[in-house]
């Protein structure tokens, strides 16, 4: 079965760090990029970053919300990507998704895990 | 990089046609033709509908289509269904290897 589960959500003060972690199965994982995307409860998604592929040197990009804050890795023996996220802000909760942009020209993400929660507060 | 602009709420009866816009700039939508569109229950993951504009994956509706005119793109969803009612995400690449999403439609079935 196609799938991404993500893990490693909780409550966390402001100012202090997280990681999450996407383990994927039934898709050939070295292949594709990764991206994590969130959403904040009642709004809309947002794009947080993207690691490519080994053959394209695990090129990482983050949005400006993130930058500097938040770092994409990959572990490609063990099928799973992940998310460290440092000195976190209150506009930081959502629910954290990670999702797959498969190789080629498309530009999609086809596969989506069923996200994690991320609270940050006091 | 700001949000693209979609409508807050579009609705419709059963059967009818609907179209969502999803505005944005020469600098995005405009300026690629990456944009896909994603349906989301409340509380789900959301769902891959239409991507590369106009292409629609295996397993989709065909009565779900997309399209684009200048730095506009649009999902049409034909023969409204109950099922249908959902929220809507558009999402365009916007260089520099980023990418950016709509604020989301509430589609209702009336």
């Amino acid at each position: 079965e196609v799938q991404l589960v993500e893990s490693g959500g909780g409550l966390v003060q402001p100012g202090g760090s997280l990681k999450l972690s996407c383990a994927a199965s039934g898709f050939t994982f070295s292949g594709s990029a990764m991206h994590w995307v969130r959403q904040a409860s009642g709004k809309g998604l947002e794009w947080v970053g993207r690691i490519r592929s080994r053959a394209n040197s695990y090129a990482t990009a983050y949005a400006a919300s993130v930058k500097g804050r938040f770092t994409i890795s990959r572990d490609d023996s063990k099928n799973m990507a992940s998310l460290q996220m440092n000195s976190l802000k209150i506009e930081d909760t959502a629910v954290y998704y990670c999702t797959r942009q498969p190789p080629g020209d498309s530009d999609v993400f086809d596969i989506w895990g069923q996200g994690t929660m991320v609270t940050v507060s006091s | 990089q700001s949000a693209l602009t979609q409508p807050a709420s579009v609705s419709g009866s059963p059967g009818q046609s609907i179209t969502i816009s999803c505005t944005g700039t020469s600098s995005d939508v405009g300026g690629y033709n990456y944009v896909s569109w994603y349906q989301q229950y409340p509380g789900k993951a959301p769902k891959l509908m239409i991507y590369d504009v106009s292409k629609r994956p295996s397993g989709v509706s065909n009565r779900f289509s997309g399209s684009k005119s200048g730095n506009t793109a649009s999902l049409t969803i034909s023969g409204l269904q109950a099922e249908d009612e959902a929220d809507y995400y558009c999402c365009s690449y916007a260089g520099s290897s980023t990418w950016v999403f709509g604020g989301g439609t509430k589609v209702t079935v009336l």
